[in-house]
């Protein structure tokens, strides 16, 4: 079965650049969720987007931003880096909120390293 | 706001055992999932098993089932037939039924001994 895809897996940046993370969610999915979960730690929610808008937005810096496309994949935006946004960054999909059950389907992650 | 407490860093059991995971919750909506996530070494996110609130009876998958106590607010986790392959951070998380992001708790990092 065709899972969530992020890609880059792995990247590497220095202070102060960006960085540009993408999520492909599971065919006919049509929300996407973005985490962050620094070393040691559980996953923290950072925005959701449903039908191409957001749809609820949780502990994201202003430096980063996101957006869902009309094929459904999202992209999340992080400028300015910092040593601190050093983490694992995972994206969900799930099914249509009005017909879901909640499950959230989480892809392999993509980890940010910024030295 | 809600929050999801898992009191156990760290749990061990052996071989073929069965071992119970605690986790506990703080909410006010009525509505709402509760889930146990398995992150291996590979940091993978794997659904376990999932709760709705609404329903009564204790999901079971396989060798998985929880035991959900909404009064107390208590959603455990047991494994049965504990299996190397169990080996990992097991998080517990909440999702409400008009907002779906997921709060998790801290995890529980579980062992198992050959």
């Amino acid at each position: 079965a065709a899972g969530v895809i992020q890609s880059p897996r792995h990247l590497i940046k220095e202070k102060r650049e960006t960085a540009t993370l993408k999520c492909y969610p599971i065919p006919r999915h049509d929300t996407v969720y973005w985490y962050q979960q620094g070393p040691g730690q559980d996953p923290q929610f950072l925005i959701s987007f449903y039908e191409k808008m957001q749809s609820d937005k949780g502990s994201i810096p202003d430096r980063f931003s996101a957006q869902q496309f009309s094929d459904y994949h999202s992209e999340l935006n992080m400028s300015s880096l910092e040593l601190g946004d050093s983490a694992l960054y995972f994206c969900a999909s799930s099914w249509p909120t009005h017909s879901g059950n909640g499950e959230q389907y989480f892809g392999p992650g993509t980890r940010l390293t910024v030295t | 706001a809600q929050t999801v407490t898992q009191s156990q860093p760290e749990m061990s059991v052996q071989e073929a055992e069965t071992v119970t995971l605690s986790c506990t919750y703080d909410t006010s909506e009525s509505d709402y999932y509760l889930f146990w996530y398995k992150q291996p070494p590979s940091r993978q996110m794997i659904l376990v098993i999932r709760q709705e609130a609404y329903k009564q009876q204790n999901a079971t998958e396989n060798r998985f089932s929880v035991n959900f106590q909404k009064a107390a607010k208590s959603f455990s986790l047991k494994i049965s037939d504990s299996q190397l392959g169990d080996a990992a951070m097991y998080f517990c998380a909440y999702s409400g039924a008009g907002s779906y992001q997921l709060t998790f708790g801290k995890g529980t990092k579980l062992s198992v001994i050959p």
